[in-house]
């Protein structure tokens, strides 16, 4: 069984640009959920995506946006990056959305963003 | 989802158990305990997760008090590799969307 992949590890871009972040779901899963983590807090959630449709956003301007593929593989897209969007930025994919155990997310290492 | 309160860090010798305790007063009944660590640089990992009653799986055992309003983390003989920040959250079981995450405690494990 794989696990959740990120693609890239490290990225470095300058501000204004614009980033595309990926991720591939544990096997079986079709909800991902992506997080923003800055240095030295607890992971923030962005949004979650299930069965290709966003199903909840967190705290986080439009320039946020994402995409869940028919395979449940996901991307987030980030637009006019700023120099507060340098962050470690992670996916997380589950079974499911409701029930004990579909809370049981599973994260892939993440990708480190360095936004100069 | 009920707000968490956890120490900012704590010391444990190798091969003691480590005891890592979370407040979640204002717990509601539908809401579960769940437990994740994060070891540095990687994503936050799964520990296990309990409604009222203790669990215990391979990794850890945790305890809930009797009024759910505080649990424990316990990892029964702690190795230097489980030196990770370890985040208790409370959530329901329903459709909520995303797990919140607070500060966590970072356990340095000692040799």
């Amino acid at each position: 069984e794989t696990g959740v992949t990120q693609s890239p590890t490290h990225l470095i871009k300058t501000r204004g640009q614009q980033v595309t972040l990926r991720c591939s779901s544990q096997s079986g899963h079709n909800t991902v959920s992506w997080y923003q983590q800055a240095l030295g807090q607890g992971p923030q959630f962005i949004f979650q995506y299930y069965r290709e449709e966003e199903n909840g956003r967190g705290n986080f301007p439009p320039r946020f946006s994402g995409l869940q593929f028919p395979n449940y593989s996901s991307e987030l897209n980030v637009n006019a990056l700023e120099l507060d969007d340098s962050a470690l930025y992670l996916c997380a994919s589950s079974p499911g959305l409701a029930g004990a155990k579909m809370n049981e997310q599973f994260f892939g290492p993440g990708t480190r963003l360095t936004v100069l | 989802d009920a707000k968490t309160t956890q120490p900012t860090s704590m010391d444990c010798a190798e091969g003691r158990a480590a005891n890592l305790p979370c407040n979640h007063s204002t717990i509601s009944g539908n809401e579960y305990v769940y437990w994740y660590r994060q070891i540095h640089s990687q994503g936050p990992q799964y520990i296990i997760h309990g409604l009222k009653n203790n669990e215990t799986n391979e990794m850890a055992s945790l305890i809930i008090t009797e009024d759910r309003k505080s649990s424990t983390l316990i990892l029964p003989h702690a190795t230097l590799r489980d030196t990770a920040v370890y985040y208790c959250i409370v959530r329901s079981s329903g459709s909520a969307r995303q797990l919140t995450f607070g500060s966590g405690t970072q356990l340095t494990v000692l040799p």
